[in-house]
C-alpha cells in the first residue's frame, strides 16, 4: 500500500516568512511523528500525535513551531518567522499506535532551506 | 538517560567484503526496543529491523544479520558480501517512552566497486 507522503519535497523561503509542511500518514496508522534532521544536530524528535492529540510537544525547538493533525490523518507542521537555523530536513513517520513494538515508517522528508 | 552511540562515523570497504556496524545503547528500562534504519542517498529512512529486549536471538535476513547482546548493551549489524547498493547511512535507534526514537549519529557506509 501507499507509504507516508510529505509535501513539498523541497522548500526555499526567505528569513522571516512562515512555512507549512504537510504529512499524509499510512492509512490506518493512528500515531504520527515529526522529526528533524540537520547536519549539526542529527535526528531530533519534535512532536507526536496519537489521533488528533499531541501528548508530547517537548521536542519543538521554539514557540515559532506548531503542529496540528486533523481527522486522525493529515498533519501540518508550521514554522513561523523562519530563521536560518531552521534549515533542515523535516521527516514525518507513522505507526499503528504508540508502543515500543510499533515500527515507525518514514516519509521522504521535506528539505527546508531558509535564506 | 537513554543514549545510542555509533562510534564509527564512516566505513569504506571494497565490494564483497563483510562489514560490521557497531551500536551501543544506554537505558534504564527493563523492556525496550532497538531499531536499525537505512538512509540511502535518496534520503528516505528505511526500516530494517526491530528487536525487543527479551529476545536475544540473533537475526539473519539474507546478507544482513544482527547481533544483540544485553551483557554489553550492543546491537551490531553485519552485512555479508557487501554490494554497492548497500552504500548508505545506517542509523541505530532506541525507543523511549514507547514513542520517541533516540537516534545514534549514524554510520556512513561506502562500498567501492
Amino acid at each position: 500500500g501507499a507509504g507516508v507522503s510529505q509535501s513539498p519535497s523541497n522548500k526555499v523561503t526567505e528569513k522571516g516568512k512562515d512555512v507549512e509542511l504537510r504529512c499524509d500518514p499510512i492509512s490506518g496508522h493512528t500515531a504520527l511523528y515529526w522529526y528533524r534532521q540537520s547536519l549539526g544536530q542529527g535526528l531530533e524528535f519534535l512532536i507526536y500525535f496519537q489521533g488528533n492529540s499531541a501528548p508530547d510537544k517537548s521536542g519543538l525547538p521554539s514557540d515559532r513551531f506548531s503542529a496540528e493533525r486533523t481527522g486522525g490523518s493529515v498533519s501540518t507542521l508550521t514554522i513561523q518567522r523562519t530563521q536560518q537555523e531552521d534549515s533542515a530536513v523535516y521527516l514525518c513517520a507513522s505507526s499503528l499506535g504508540t508502543s515500543g513494538s510499533r515500527t515507525q515508517y518514514f516519509g521522504p522528508g521535506t528539505r527546508l532551506l531558509v535564506l | 538517560a537513554q543514549k545510542v552511540t555509533q562510534a564509527q562515523t564512516e566505513i569504506s570497504v571494497v565490494e564483497k567484503e563483510d562489514v560490521t556496524l557497531d551500536c551501543v545503547y544506554e537505558t534504564r528500562d527493563t523492556t525496550y526496543y532497538l531499531f536499525w534504519y537505512k538512509q540511502p542517498p535518496s534520503g528516505e529512512l528505511v526500516f530494517l529491523i526491530r528487536r525487543n529486549s527479551f529476545d536475544e536471538q540473533n537475526e539473519i535476513s539474507g546478507r544482513y544479520s544482527w547481533n544483540f547482546q544485553k551483557s554489553t548493551s550492543s546491537f551490531n549489524f553485519t552485512i555479508t558480501a557487501s554490494q554497492v547498493v548497500d552504500s548508505a547511512v545506517y542509523f541505530c535507534a532506541l525507543i523511549k517512552s514507547n514513542y520517541q526514537l533516540i537516534w545514534g549519529a549514524g554510520t556512513k557506509l561506502i562500498i567501492k566497486p
